[in-house]
């Protein structure tokens, strides 16, 4: 069972643009979630984490926005350049247990110039 | 110049051979753990470790083993019982503790079976 549901697999946009990756989750007790950032034939690197007690936070380009009630939170990558090109995996981890994250399974994003 | 290293980069198995992976962390982190990327799978969890000699089980350890004797060193054996190794597979590791933190993954290693 998939607990945390990511799209679209891949997305494709053109320099400048707004690229806008979601995901969805099922298990309520999900208190915390990052977004990690993969480069190809790298390891993935945090890229911000948002709790549920925010609606939005925002770093640089980035944005993550969270709506608690639908159990749905997105990235938003604003002005999308061809350096952001990679794959991006939302994560969501319960506090108080092992606080291993259960990842999306990964958005392949492509910005062409 | 802390991080996580994995070694080697790229291996290559024959069919029946045992491999182990080597990860090894020099940011005094409790806990490490093993991941297998594929294609449109995302990050699976294999082993995870929280503790010098103690490990647990994760979502698809079979066919895998693991060893925690060093907080720095976490090594994964691929074994001949797991039916389909070929992947990526990263090692990262983390602080301990009572909230969520940061994963800090190593650069991977591609293991192809011939």
């Amino acid at each position: 069972q998939q607990q945390v549901k990511q799209s679209p697999q891949s997305l494709i946009v053109q320099k400048g643009g707004i690229s806008i990756i979601n995901c969805a989750y099922e298990n309520t007790a999900f208190d915390y979630f990052p977004w990690y950032q993969q480069f190809p034939g790298k390891g993935p690197a945090l890229l911000i984490a948002i709790r549920p007690d925010v609606s939005e936070k925002k770093e640089g380009r980035f944005t993550i926005s969270f709506n608690k009630s639908a159990k749905q939170f997105s990235l938003h990558i604003m002005d999308s350049q061809p350096g952001d090109s990679a794959t991006y995996f939302c994560a969501a981890t319960i506090s108080g247990g092992s606080y291993i994250p259960t990842f999306g399974r990964g958005t392949s994003l492509i910005v062409h110039p | 110049d802390g991080g996580i290293t994995q070694s080697p980069k790229y291996l290559f198995r024959k069919e029946g051979q045992n491999v182990t992976l080597s990860c090894e962390q020099n940011l005094n982190h409790d806990a490490m753990y093993w991941y297998r990327q594929d294609p449109g799978q995302g990050l699976r969890l294999i082993y995870y470790s929280q503790i010098v000699n103690d490990f647990q089980k994760g979502d698809i350890a079979e066919g895998y083993s693991v060893s925690r004797e060093k907080k720095e060193s976490f090594p994964l054996t691929v074994t001949s019982a797991q039916k389909n190794p070929t992947a990526f597979y990263l090692c990262a590791s983390s602080l301990a503790g009572d909230r969520p933190v940061e994963q800090f993954f190593g650069p991977g290693t591609r293991l192809t079976v011939l």
